[in-house]
């Protein structure tokens, strides 16, 4: 079965550190995303990758970076965690090679900034 | 440029009850669309997808035609379970794009 694989479900971190989320499929997809889910917000685009080192910024990338040196491992970086960045992130990858057939996502991270 | 627009929510229905939950989108060209459903604390799942017009995409029970002259893809389904209950999100993707563009999401919860 294929799968997008979020290293871990619930975080907790201190404002000012440096966080890393990662995000690994085993799909061979050459598009990956990060998403972040508020309640009333609905899903946010972050960041997004169409290749490895190639990296676009969406809606709201202010606070965040990503880092993408294999195909299928795409990690977003909090460089310095405040506390309106607690929520849930989300990671999906896709392949458009035959056309969009729709995201595949990770479980979630939620992530607390205390 | 792409927008999903579904009905707010939350929605409560007993158990067995017909569901239709609203999508209209807009777009340029001919996308794909797409239904995801969110269980509590879980990331989204594809539920089902229409990728042409007139196209009906169909999983565990629930429906979605692809109405290109009124621009919907409203979900349904006959009888609802309470383990049906969760976010609902509509989508959209254009073709040969990466992004998929969501609606807000619809909560159903279901009550026995």
């Amino acid at each position: 079965d294929v799968k997008v694989t979020q290293s871990s479900r619930y975080l907790v971190k201190r404002t000012g550190e440096k966080v890393f989320l990662e995000c690994v499929q085993d799909m061979d997809h050459e598009n990956m995303f990060w998403y972040r889910q508020d309640p009333g917000l609905g899903l946010r685009l972050i960041y997004f990758s169409y290749d490895v080192k190639m990296k676009e910024k969406g809606d709201i990338p202010e606070g965040y970076s990503v880092s993408r040196e294999k195909k299928e491992r795409f990690s977003l970086i909090l460089e310095s965690a405040s506390t309106n960045q607690t929520s849930m992130y989300l990671c999906a990858s896709v392949t458009t090679s035959q056309g969009n057939y729709g995201y595949t996502f990770g479980s979630g991270t939620r992530l607390t900034v205390v | 440029g792409n927008s999903v627009t579904q009905m707010e929510g939350p929605v409560t229905l007993s158990e067995e009850a017909f569901l239709t939950i609203n999508c209209t989108y807009t777009a340029t060209g001919y996308p794909s669309l797409f239904w995801y459903v969110q269980y509590p604390g879980e990331g989204l799942q594809l539920l089902l997808k229409a990728t042409k017009a007139d196209d009906k995409g169909s999983n565990k029970g629930f429906e979605a035609t692809y109405r290109k002259e009124t621009t919907s893809f409203h979900l349904e389904k006959g009888s609802v379970q309470v383990s049906d209950s969760a976010v609902y999100f509509c989508a959209l993707a254009r073709i040969g794009y990466q992004k998929v563009t969501f609606g807000t999401g619809t909560k159903l919860q279901v009550i026995p």
